[in-house]
């Protein structure tokens, strides 16, 4: 079956301007993650949505970034006023029903270049 | 808190040698333990999973053994290929849910 897409693939943008980065889970999938894979600073957490639950929003860096999971399946990643410093690539992954053994599957990223 | 933390790299190999990248880990409980594994240019994959001790994950000639007394999920491969070369990524999972990542190490095989 398909796996998790996320749009757009590349984003270049200026700094202070505002973006939506765009998850497809894979269908059936309760639990959604989104992460940041930066140079400076590894793969980290962003923020986890497990079905109709508040969403685990402690690995936001900032209160620019904000996200939204609509419907139980596609989520957007909005980061408000960019900074050179949100330059990263950004993951989406999907899990079947979010507990700790879960496997998580990755999509293939947006990379974002904030100028 | 929980974190991980695994081999700095760069390893830079010959074809059919043997192959360890060491991970070890602090958890308050029993995380559940990955590696994941990123070939160039594309995204994050899975290569083996164990969620509990003495566990053993293996899959395309790899292996991880969970072991709690050391807290360590060291990879290892018994002949590496050209085809190997990535970046592997050791992680855990235990309160949250969310996947805590170790730096990362790239892995270079030459023929």
């Amino acid at each position: 079956g398909a796996g998790v897409s996320q749009s757009p693939s590349n984003k270049v943008t200026e700094k202070g301007k505002d973006v939506e980065l765009r998850c497809d889970p894979i269908s059936g999938h309760t639990a959604l993650y989104w992460y940041r894979q930066s140079l400076g600073q590894g793969l980290e957490f962003l923020i986890y949505f497990q079905g109709n639950s508040a969403p685990d929003k402690s690995g936001l860096p900032s209160d620019r970034f904000s996200a939204e999971r609509t419907g139980g399946s596609v989520s957007t990643l909005t980061i408000q006023r960019t900074q050179q410093e949100d330059s990263a690539v950004y993951l989406c992954a999907s899990s079947f029903s979010g507990t700790r053994t879960d496997t998580q599957y990755f999509g293939p990223g947006t990379r974002l270049t904030v100028l | 808190g929980d974190s991980v933390t695994q081999m700095e790299g760069p390893v830079t190999l010959s074809e059919e040698a043997f192959l360890t990248i060491n991970c070890t880990y602090t958890a308050t409980g029993y995380p559940s333990l990955f590696w994941y594994v990123q070939y160039p240019g594309e995204g994050l994959q899975l290569l083996l999973k164990a969620t509990k001790a003495d566990d053993k994950g293996s899959n395309k000639g790899f292996e991880a053994t969970y072991r709690k007394e050391t807290t360590s999920f060291h990879l290892e491969k018994g002949s590496v290929q050209v085809s190997d070369s990535a970046v592997y990524f050791c992680a855990l999972i235990y309160n949250n849910n969310d996947m805590r990542f170790g730096a990362g190490t790239r892995l270079t095989v030459k023929p």
